[in-house]
């Protein structure tokens, strides 16, 4: 079974542009969160989409969007890049919500000048 | 606020010894937890989760302990080999209200010397 596949796995962007990153979660999986990884920050939940619908979200701006398509595919979008969002954004995926394994992607490491 | 938090940042160990990364999360809600290895340049791989009506749980080289008193989990990985040289995360799930929502030790580089 194919894992949790993340695209692009690497982009340059400049401060005031907006970037969209993509998740493809394992098969049969409905949940998909996003992390934000920083090396100051640690790990840190952006938002979990299940049925095409936000359950969760963490302290970010609004500038931090995303969505869920009904093949559970989801999407996370930034307005008005700052330099402070380069960081490696990570996707998981899990059966359902709650208490289950989660499996996270290889991630998208944004960098942004 | 509360978080999962790692009581060593760094560990260093012989090839062939047994390791231990401790942790320990502050919410008594909590009821799942996950233990994560990362490579450089790689996303957080699963090792083994627990959850809160267990003390222990097994797999292939590695046990994770939970303490629900002091709050308190722990990961051991027997016969440590270079292969596990890597930063370990210990994550904590607070119940069904957060959904899916995972947090996030800071982490514990392991380094495995020959």
């Amino acid at each position: 079974k194919a894992g949790v596949t993340q695209t692009p796995r690497y982009l340059i962007k400049t401060r005031g542009q907006q970037v969209t990153l993509s998740c493809s979660p394992i098969s049969g999986h409905r949940s998909v969160s996003w992390y934000q990884q920083t090396p100051g920050q640690g790990l840190q939940f952006l938002f979990e989409y299940f049925s095409e619908t936000q359950r969760n979200k963490g302290n970010f701006p609004g500038r931090f969007s995303g969505r869920q398509f009904s093949n559970s595919r989801s999407e996370m979008n930034v307005s008005t890049l700052e330099l402070g969002d380069s960081a490696l954004y990570l996707c998981a995926s899990s059966q359902m919500v709650g208490g289950y394994e989660q499996y996270f992607g290889p991630g998208t490491r944004l960098t942004v000048t | 606020g509360e978080s999962v938090g790692l009581h060593l940042p760094t560990l260093s160990v012989q090839e062939g010894d047994n390791s231990i990364i401790n942790c320990a999360y502050s919410n008594s809600a909590s009821d799942y937890f996950i233990w994560y290895k990362q490579e450089s340049g790689k996303g957080p791989q699963f090792i083994i989760d627990i959850r809160s009506n267990m003390d222990k749980r097994q797999g292939q080289r590695v046990t994770v302990l939970l303490n629900k008193t002091v709050k308190h989990l722990s990961l051991q990985i027997a016969a440590t080999q270079p292969g596990d040289s890597a930063v370990y995360f210990c994550a904590e799930n607070r119940g069904e209200t957060s959904g899916s929502r995972l947090t996030f030790g800071e982490g514990t580089q392991l380094t495995v010397n020959p």
